[in-house]
């Protein structure tokens, strides 16, 4: 159980176009979800915190209008780095809150953004 | 100083050993204590999870939370080299969930 899909897990555009990245719950309910970005040897690096129904709440210097986070269901939360540029080349890697502990939190695989 | 500090590593040790990983912080008040794997290019994994002081183990894997101290632990016995990956210590900050993570520790296990 408490199985995070992620869509799609690599994606490559051009610089200037926007591009949305899926995050699923498979098999629970998620009210809160949250989207990290990974450089490469690095560690997770927190974006945004995001409640079913309501706006998303951001990390200090993370651009609300740049990353659109929309958590339309229980099981849906979507992120949209709009007029993308290569320096947004990151991982993206999202989780939910785990349905029967939500100390805890369970990872999607991530999504490898490529700008050029 | 950071919240949360873990060594970076890379730690290499032999097939069959004792893989010895830690994390100190520095805000007593959390309470919930999570040890991630993370492979390359992949989410990170659950592995333990703690409340509070005490030993936990599952399997090869023991997590030890000392709240005295502020060092959480984990060790990983009979190490394969299917364990080489990143480990990432985290804790829980708010009632939103939050999580604060370490810097990850590299692992590679050599046959």
């Amino acid at each position: 159980g408490a199985v995070v899909s992620q869509h799609p897990s690599r994606v490559i555009c051009k610089s200037g176009t926007s591009v949305k990245i899926e995050c699923r719950s498979l098999d629970f309910q998620a009210t809160t979800m949250f989207w990290y970005r990974q450089f490469p040897k690095q560690s997770l690096m927190l974006m945004a915190t995001s409640n079913e129904g309501s706006k998303a709440t951001y990390e200090q210097g993370v651009e609300k209008d740049k990353f659109l986070i929309n958590h339309a269901s229980l099981t849906l939360s979507t992120l949209t780095v709009t007029s993308a540029h290569p320096e947004d080349s990151s991982f993206y890697i999202c989780s939910a809150r785990g349905p029967r502990n939500q100390e805890t939190q369970y990872f999607g695989p991530g999504t490898r953004l490529l700008v050029l | 100083q950071k919240e949360v500090e873990q060594d970076p590593g890379p730690l290499s040790v032999p097939e069959g050993a004792i893989v010895s990983l830690n994390c100190t912080y520095s805000n007593s008040a959390f309470q919930y204590f999570m040890w991630y794997r993370q492979y390359s290019r992949k989410g990170p994994e659950l592995l333990m999870y703690t409340y509070s002081s005490g030993n936990k183990e599952d399997g090869r894997f023991t997590a030890q939370v000392d709240k005295s101290s502020k060092y959480i632990s984990l060790f990983i016995r009979d190490s394969q080299p299917s364990d080489s990956a990143t480990y990432l210590c985290a804790m829980k900050t708010d009632s939103w969930g939050k999580l604060q993570f370490g810097a990850g520790t590299q692992v590679v296990v050599t046959p």
